[in-house]
């Protein structure tokens, strides 16, 4: 049962637009989320988390929105770079383990 | 600064081979885990290690075995492989099992395929 929903599986923007990459989790006991950027024959790289008890986290270009009340996020990516093209999953703690979306592919187009 | 090592990158199997895909990692790091990607899904934990001599089953444990012998080596047993094994597997590690600081290191992963 995925307990982390990414419901967009790809995504296209320009560049110098604004990324919005969604997620959706339906378990109210998990405490921290996390982004991981994926490039092709690479493992996860995190790039960004929140603690439950905030509901934005900025660091540079990226920023994470938590809705606790509707159990959702968001990272914001502003403005977007070709270099940002890659696959983004979302996570949530569960246990001793990270629980992943599917995914959700970004393309950044010049 | 190696972080966190696996190999093969890449092996192909018969049906009911057995293998092993080693990991390690150099940065001392009590909890390690082992996941599977298959294509168009999410990372799917196959189990995972709190310290040396302690592991226990993710949400796919099932054809595969694990043993953590050291801090730093979190080897993953395929038995009787078999076509549903066929996927990326990923290890990782992570600092400590709080959450908050629990931001797991992954390696380049190791697509296996089962023919």
């Amino acid at each position: 049962d995925q307990q982390v929903k990414q419901n967009s599986p790809s995504l296209s923007v320009q560049e110098g637009r604004i990324s919005i990459l969604n997620c959706d989790y339906t378990n109210s006991m998990f405490d921290y989320f996390l982004w991981y950027k994926k490039y092709p024959a690479e493992g996860p790289t995190f790039l960004i988390s929140i603690s439950s008890i905030k509901d934005k986290n900025e660091d540079g270009r990226f920023t994470v929105f938590l809705n606790k009340s509707a159990k959702h996020l968001s990272l914001h990516i502003v403005p977007s770079q070709p270099g940002d093209s890659a696959v983004y999953f979302c996570a949530a703690f569960s246990g001793y383990a990270l629980n992943f979306g599917k995914g959700t592919s970004l393309l950044v187009t010049p | 600064n190696a972080g966190v090592t696996q190999t093969p990158k890449f092996r192909i199997l018969k049906i009911g081979q057995s293998m092993t895909l080693q990991c390690a990692q150099d940065m001392n790091h009590n909890y390690m885990y082992w996941y599977r990607q298959d294509p168009g899904m999410g990372l799917k934990l196959i189990y995972y290690s709190v310290g040396a001599g302690i592991t226990d089953k993710g949400e796919v444990p099932n054809g595969y075995n694990v043993s953590r012998s050291t801090t730093e080596d979190f080897p993953l047993r395929l038995e009787l492989a078999a076509p549903s094994q066929t996927s990326v597997y990923f290890c990782a590690s992570g600092p400590s099992g709080h959450s908050g600081a629990n931001v797991l290191t992954f390696g380049a992963g190791s697509r296996l395929t089962v023919l």
